[in-house]
């Protein structure tokens, strides 16, 4: 069965960091380019990063280019995302998500971890 | 950046009613729209990909339609365990982005 399980989230200052993981199991992590979405408590989702599978192709809403980095470590079936210059805004529960098709990153999301949470509030 | 935009917002319907979205995108995007289903407390589902291809698992109640900048989901003969958010989705180009979300209630 393909899972994904986030975590690394919790309470952090404005301004501050957080590094947020995603274990992938079920299928061949290195085919598949991976996205991160967020929703805000009581809100819709919002598209924020996206890599492709070598983890070679990046790309970043733009509400969080220059403050937040995505990587992959292939070799250990894991997904991040590095939370920098964190801002209230932030606060949401961050979804890993998985393309539906190997070697493209505009895909459909097929498979999703259950989220981790991230406040940012002093 | 694409902007995405539902109609309606909310609807109220009763079991067995037919059910139609719509996801208007502010440029043509060809076919690269999904729809995803979100219940409250879990993650989201995938429902349909590139505007009508089916999902294997989704109930064949749910169809989606539409290309360019027009789409639609058609729930046909609603059921109370299809109470949930519907949101689109598209991938034509970075960055994706998605629409508001169209909440559904069962009467």
């Amino acid at each position: 069965e393909m899972q994904l399980l986030e975590s690394g989230g919790g309470l952090v200052q404005p301004g501050g960091s957080l590094r947020l993981s995603c274990a992938a199991s079920g299928f061949t992590f290195s085919s598949y380019a991976m996205s991160w979405v967020r929703q805000a408590p009581g809100k819709g989702l919002d598209w924020v990063s996206a890599i492709s599978a070598s983890g070679t192709s990046i790309s970043y809403a733009d509400s969080v280019k220059g403050r937040f980095t995505i990587s992959r470590d292939n070799s250990k079936n894991t997904l991040y995302v590095q939370l920098s210059s964190l801002r209230a805004e932030d606060t949401a529960l961050y979804y890993c998500a998985k393309v539906a098709v190997a070697g493209t990153r505009n895909d459909a999301l097929d498979i999703w971890g259950q989220g981790t949470m991230v406040t940012v509030s002093s | 950046e694409i902007v995405l935009t539902q109609s309606p917002d909310f609807q109220s319907v009763t079991p067995k009613e037919k059910v139609t979205i719509t996801c208007r995108a502010s440029q043509s995007i060809g076919s690269s729209l999904h729809w995803y289903q979100q219940k409250p407390d879990q993650s989201p589902k995938l429902l349909i990909k590139y505007a009508s291809q089916s999902i294997s698992g989704v109930p064949s109640r749910f169809s989606g339609s539409g290309s360019g900048t027009d789409f639609t989901l058609t729930i046909n003969s609603l059921e109370a365990e299809d109470a949930a958010t519907y949101y689109c989705h598209q991938s034509y180009s970075l960055p994706h982005t998605f629409g508001q979300g169209t909440k559904v209630e069962i009467k």
